[in-house]
């Protein structure tokens, strides 16, 4: 069972669309972090979200964390094809003990021209 | 340099071989990871290093042994390794641990034949 579910795990859409992609968990985090990663790249950070409730907006993305602290979402609006990589959500389990991070295995995002 | 840098980025390697992967930031952090990426997983947590120290071992095989000789070098000594352990091998830092975000390299590109 994974600590982190994306969904959906594959997205294909059109320039100019609409979409929301999700990271759910049945623990509660700490903290809980989305990465983007291109191809032969390794993750890049685009957001950290602590508070429930917390919303988050990065120019066309929005990031929400749940009130309860154990899910997530990131909404993009007019997708480019410059957003199509891997988005990944990891996050600290609340009292957990590990130093590295949990991660989901992340939705593979298409932005077709 | 900025970031957190890894080479190889690309390595074939056959099964009695003995290679090392290098990585080295130059943020001023004092925590250092090492993670597999394979496909259809999410990520996993190899090896954690706080300040030269190693705090966590996630029940890693043998065949793989990190070294961390200051705050910002890591390396990940391979031999004898199988076919399973092709990944993408990513390291991340982070200025401590159990620091909400870490910031990766861009990998190293792992086949073992």
């Amino acid at each position: 069972t994974q600590l982190l579910e994306q969904s959906p795990q594959f997205l294909s859409i059109q320039e100019g669309e609409n979409l929301t992609v999700y990271c759910n968990s049945s623990s509660v985090f700490s903290s809980l972090q989305w990465y983007r990663q291109e191809p032969g790249e390794g993750p890049v950070l685009l957001v950290t979200v602590v508070t429930g409730g917390e919303v988050k907006k990065l120019k066309r993305l929005t990031f929400q964390f749940g009130d309860a602290r154990k899910d997530s979402s990131l909404h993009i609006t007019a997708a480019q094809p410059g957003d199509t990589g891997l988005y990944l959500c990891a996050g600290r389990v609340l009292g957990g003990g590990a130093d590295g991070l949990t991660f989901g295995k992340g939705t593979h995002l298409i932005i077709q021209p | 340099e900025t970031g957190v840098t890894q080479t190889p980025r690309h390595l074939v390697m056959g099964m009695t071989n003995k290679k090392s992967l290098k990585c080295e930031q130059h943020l001023g952090h004092n925590a250092m990871y090492w993670y597999k990426q394979s496909a259809k997983k999410p990520l996993e947590l190899m090896f954690v290093y706080s300040l030269e120290e190693r705090v966590e071992n996630n029940s890693v095989p043998s065949r793989f042994s990190p070294e961390c000789p200051n705050s910002s070098h890591l390396f990940l000594h391979l031999h004898t390794l199988q076919p399973e352990d092709s990944a993408l091998y990513l390291c991340a830092s982070s200025p401590a641990t159990r620091f909400t975000e870490q910031f990766f390299g861009p990998g190293t590109r792992l086949t073992v034949l």
